[in-house]
């Protein structure tokens, strides 16, 4: 059973650079995607982007211009950073592994951590 | 169009049946996955792929798709699935998509 375990400030100052890390424990990292993932409150699900365990990432182009996704395989760890952060910015976020079909051509993730608030306020 | 499209709300008796629809053009390349969302909980995956159950989901559970819509019926809904549910979809840019979500009410 893989456990995620998101880690980081729930308050950050407008303008200032949203930083959390993801904790992944009872697995590895290898051969899989993981994704940010983030839920304002009272609303829906939105997808950040994705790391590979070897470096590529892909995210929202909403978000590209302001957007970080990096892994740490030696600690089993990956990290988002969210620069300019302002009050539409305030969520639950949520890491997730994502799999990838690779015969069917699709995505899903499996296993997610139990999120946390950031907050975004002076 | 990178969107997938669900309605916002449905209603269901108990023991009836209820289909929660999806729609995108991305639906027509790949398949939707389906999650469901408690209060205060994170999502969990109730479908993927044509029509995937992971371990623990109950069998009333099922996934379709035709053209550009995705759809998770509930067979014999049950109280504990009211819940919001999301579909989510790869795109072409390899980026997901997910739906708005729909809250599922259990009469």
């Amino acid at each position: 059973q893989v456990h995620l375990q998101e880690s980081g400030p729930g308050l950050v100052k407008p303008s200032e650079t949203l930083s959390l890390t993801c904790t992944v424990s009872s697995g590895s990292l290898s051969y899989y995607y993981w994704s940010w993932i983030r839920q304002p409150p009272g609303k829906g699900l939105e997808w950040i982007g994705y790391i590979y365990y070897s470096g590529s990432t892909n995210y929202i182009p909403s978000l590209r211009s302001r957007v970080t996704i990096a892994v740490d395989t030696s600690k089993n760890q990956f990290s988002l950073r969210l620069s300019s952060v302002t009050a539409a910015d305030t969520a639950v976020y949520y890491c997730a592994r994502l799999v990838e079909v690779v015969y069917e051509s699709h995505f899903y993730h499996d296993y997610w951590g139990q999120g946390t608030l950031v907050t975004v306020s002076p | 169009s990178s969107e997938l499209t669900q309605d916002p709300v449905v209603a269901v008796a108990l023991g009836q049946t209820i289909r929660i629809t999806c729609q995108g053009d991305s639906l027509r390349s790949y398949y939707a996955t389906w999650y469901q969302q408690k209060p205060g909980q994170a999502p969990l995956l109730v479908i993927y792929g044509k029509s995937v159950r992971p371990s623990g989901i109950p069998d009333r559970f099922s996934g379709s798709r035709s053209g550009n819509t995705a759809s998770l019926t509930i067979t014999g809904t049950q109280a504990d699935d009211e819940a919001d549910y999301y579909c989510t979809s790869r795109d072409s840019r390899d980026t997901v998509l997910f739906g708005g979500g729909t809250r599922l009410t259990v009469l």
